[in-house]
């Protein structure tokens, strides 16, 4: 089956700091989502996201299809962004998750 | 809008007790239904979905049962619980021809 990779494991910044986070994928896919787990385990949707670039505040992404990865970044971070950041490929329907970065934001 | 409902929030279960884990879907009709385990916090493993009601696919050979009684109804069920299925259990709903997932809350399981 498909692989997805993610980098960095883990990722410690001031507030304030700029971030890029990666996912890798070892074959094509039809779609990409992007998501922040809370810390009470709710994954909340970031980014769906095949090709090309999206923003929404903070936070933008961008998908290179043809090269396999996405990126994640994250500008003026704040304590709130703490958490777990997946990427997650589709492929008929079923999505295969990557093993996360976890994120964690000093005041 | 659409919203996933999923309880209960934790359990904590003995070891060879049975188990019922339910997921609801409203706003909705006809969708795409999925389980999912997460062991230590990290990545998701899918362990079974539904394309609709009574159509149930099973990705990993485990000691759990999914079942679909109803169109928003997804049921994830064990006969007999082992340590090993302790972990925290999130259903996922997607529509039509888009497959954006979105998820419930979680419950998260304790095996004793």
């Amino acid at each position: 089956g498909i692989q997805v990779e993610q980098s960095p494991p883990d990722l410690i910044l001031q507030e304030g700091a700029n971030s890029t986070l990666r996912c890798n994928f070892s074959d094509s896919v039809n779609n990409l989502q992007w998501f922040h787990q809370n810390p009470w385990g709710q994954l909340i949707n970031l980014f769906y996201i095949p090709s090309g670039t999206k923003q929404n505040g903070r936070l933008s992404a961008t998908t290179v299809a043809t090269e396999r990865y996405s990126l994640l970044y994250i500008s003026s971070s704040q304590t709130t962004d703490s958490g777990v950041y997946f990427c997650a490929v589709e492929e008929g329907g079923k999505l295969t998750f990557g093993q996360g970065t976890i994120l964690t934001v000093h005041p | 809008s659409q919203t996933i409902h999923q309880w209960p929030a934790t359990l904590v279960q003995p070891v060879g007790s049975p188990l019922s884990l339910e997921c609801t879907v409203e706003g909705t009709s006809n969708p795409n239904l999925y389980w999912y385990r997460q062991a230590a916090g990290r990545g998701l493993q899918l362990l079974f979905y539904s394309v609709g009601i009574g159509q149930i696919s099973s990705e990993v050979p485990q000691n759990l049962s999914a079942s679909r009684p109803q169109d928003r109804q997804f049921i994830l069920s064990s006969k007999k619980l082992l340590l090993s299925d302790s972990g925290f259990y999130l259903c996922a709903w997607s529509g039509g021809s888009a497959y954006e997932q979105y998820f419930g809350p979680g419950t998260r399981l304790t095996v004793t």
